[in-house]
Order: C-alpha cells, then structure tokens, then sequence
C-alpha cells in the first residue's frame, strides 16, 4: 500500500459524459501528479500541483482539467468523453518532487 | 519527444539467466528511479539513484547511475519469473518545469 488513494476504481461512461477522479495523496505529501496510460503503452505526464498551485503540466488535453483542494486532495476532470480517452489514470504523490509514489489507478472506459 | 530511452523494449528469457536494461537520456537528471509495474496496477519504486557513478544492489538487482547523470542500467542476476512485469526508469527534469517523465519501459517475461 502506496498511502496514495484513488477512486473510482472502475468507471465505466458514455462518449460525451464528464466524470471526476479523485485522488488522496500520501500524509504529509504537497506534490500530486496525474499520468495517463493507454494499453501497452508508456505513462503519460498530464499535470502537476504543489500545496494547491499548478506546478507543471505536460500533455494534458483542453478537455481535462484538474486542481488541488486546501486539504491536498485533487480531482482530475475529464469532459466531452471520447473513445481514445480510456485508459488508466495515476495519481501519485511525493514530498520532495524527485521520488513519487503512485496509487492502485482509476479505470476508465468509455463507450 | 521521449526524453527517457529505454531499451529493449521487450525481453523474454529463460529462469536463471542474467539481463540489463538500459536507461538513456540526453538531458541531466538529479536522480533517477527504477520502478516495477504489474499488469492493471501502478509503478512500485523500486530504487532512487542520486550521485553519478552510483551502484545500489537490491538482492538480485544491481542499478547504476551514469557519472553524467543522463542514463542508467538495471542488471538483474538470475531471473526469476516472479521478476517479471515492465520496468520503467523515471526522473524529474532539471529544466525548471518540474516534470516528472517516464521511460518507455521494458517488457520483461521470465520463463520457467
């Protein structure tokens, strides 16, 4: 067990829905990260924050978005849902922005 | 463009032989990690190297750190299939924007 708690685990919706992923870092962690992973394929950066401020972003789509809450939770919200956006979505956590600790996913399908 | 090079991509072998994967980059990293990932679940840190020219052993691993700090190896002794899953190197660049990247992995499968 990473510390790193992400729900839901499983999530299944509609092309065009929007849904939220939430995820709880690690006691004491200020930086949370969202990845993104297709099948077969390598981890995607989407976006970082730190103690609640946008740190750093990567190839994260217009149609996503994402925030840190005062308590260090964050959500990652995806809109306009389409086919190629299933994959398995990562939080994951660190302290010291060098080693990260990642939580069990969120599968999402959408069909 | 994928900062972090890994290679091979895919390795399949037999119990008990000896493999290295590589980790390259041009860019310079403060460290680097290794990490483990079974199907469906999430990487496991496996090791963070720091200093250029460093050797961590972790039982039947052995991971090194370039003297640049741009690349790294996993050498794995006697494989076993419990080792097998994709393993990924990864790192936060040190190019002020604070991204964490991750290879493109290594597809490992230990055959009994």
């Amino acid at each position: 067990d990473s510390g790193v708690t992400q729900t839901p685990k499983h999530l299944i919706t509609a092309t065009g829905q929007r849904v939220t992923l939430r995820c709880s870092p690690r006691s004491g962690d200020l930086s949370v990260y969202w990845y993104q992973q297709s099948l077969d394929q390598g981890l995607q950066f989407l976006i970082q924050y730190y103690n609640g401020e946008e740190r750093a972003k990567g190839n994260i789509l217009e149609r996503f978005s994402a925030q840190q809450f005062p308590d260090l939770h964050s959500e990652l919200n995806l809109s306009s849902l389409e086919l190629g956006d299933s994959a398995l979505y990562f939080c994951a956590s660190s302290v010291d922005l060098n080693t990260i600790y990642f939580g069990e996913g969120s599968w999402l399908t959408v069909v | 463009t994928q900062l972090l090079e890994q290679s091979p991509q895919f390795l399949s072998i037999q119990e008990g032989e000896n493999l290295t994967v590589y980790c390259n980059s041009s860019s310079v990293f403060s460290s680097l990690q290794w990490y483990r990932q079974e199907p469906g679940e999430g990487p496991v840190l496996l090791v963070t190297v720091v200093t250029g020219g460093e050797v961590k052993k972790l039982k039947r691993l052995t991971f090194q750190f370039g003297d640049a700090r741009k690349d790294s190896s996993l050498h794995i002794t006697a494989a076993q299939p419990g080792d097998t899953g994709l393993y990924l190197c990864a790192g936060a660049l040190r190019d002020g924007t604070y991204k964490y990247i991750f290879g493109t992995g290594t597809r490992l499968k230990v055959l009994a």
